[in-house]
């Protein structure tokens, strides 16, 4: 069945560091990704999203990767603050679907 | 705009017991959600609709039932209440997801449910 995973529950880094966030997907006919942001007590926040048409797309501070090949997908964070501890989460939307499917989540710990 | 709102915010069951989480959204917005988050787990799709009269089963729909009656609410039943349901639960809402438009969904804060 669809699934969306995470390769690290838990990231630490130091504050000005680049965080690197990466999920894998198993669904080949998801064709739309999108990141979220949930900090403690709160919803989740849309970050960024890419379409299966592109391999990557830039944000503030933030670039998505996606490589179809290997069904990867990684968050790039540039000069992580304080303000970025969270835990973050893939979605995949699948096929003529329109259900948001999140992956398990990886915790983002910046340290001062 | 209040955005989603979702009420109550906290909550505490026993088991057998039923009772219905209310959301609605002021955004104008045909795709409705309701999604489950476990402790340091991720969300899971319970039920969602993409416009009123018309819901669909999500990952998790066992145990719950919705209802679209209007475009603004979409509340969530849950019928004789178990500790498995122990949860917290969001309602979302979001324009038709995908291009052209975005994977944004508006999240409400969440409702903090406790079956004892």
């Amino acid at each position: 069945g669809e699934s969306v995973g995470l390769h690290l529950p838990t990231l630490s880094v130091q504050e000005g560091d680049n965080s690197i966030i990466n999920c894998a997907y198993s669904n080949s006919a998801s064709d739309y990704f999108i990141w979220y942001k949930q900090e403690s007590g709160k919803g989740p926040q849309f970050i960024i999203d890419i379409r299966s048409n592109m391999d990557k797309r830039q944000g503030q501070r933030v670039t998505v990767l996606l490589n179809k090949t290997v069904k990867h997908l990684s968050l790039q964070i540039a000069a992580t603050q304080p303000g970025d501890s969270a835990v973050y989460f893939c979605a995949e939307i699948g096929g003529a679907t329109n259900k948001l499917i999140f992956g398990t989540g990886t915790l983002l710990a910046v340290q001062p | 705009n209040a955005g989603v709102t979702q009420t109550p915010k906290f909550r505490i069951l026993k088991i057998g017991q039923s009772m219905t989480l209310q959301c609605t959204q002021d955004m104008n917005h045909n795709y409705m959600y309701w999604y489950r988050q476990d402790p340091g787990m991720g969300l899971k799709l319970i039920y969602y609709s993409v416009g009123a009269g018309i819901t669909d089963k999500g990952e998790v729909p066992n145990g719950y039932n919705v209802s679209r009656s209007t475009t603004e609410d979409f509340p969530l039943r849950l019928e004789l209440a178990a500790p498995s349901q122990t949860s917290v639960y969001f309602c979302a809402s979001s324009y038709p997801l995908g291009p052209p438009g975005t994977g944004e969904l508006f999240f409400g804060e969440g409702s903090r449910l406790t079956v004892l």
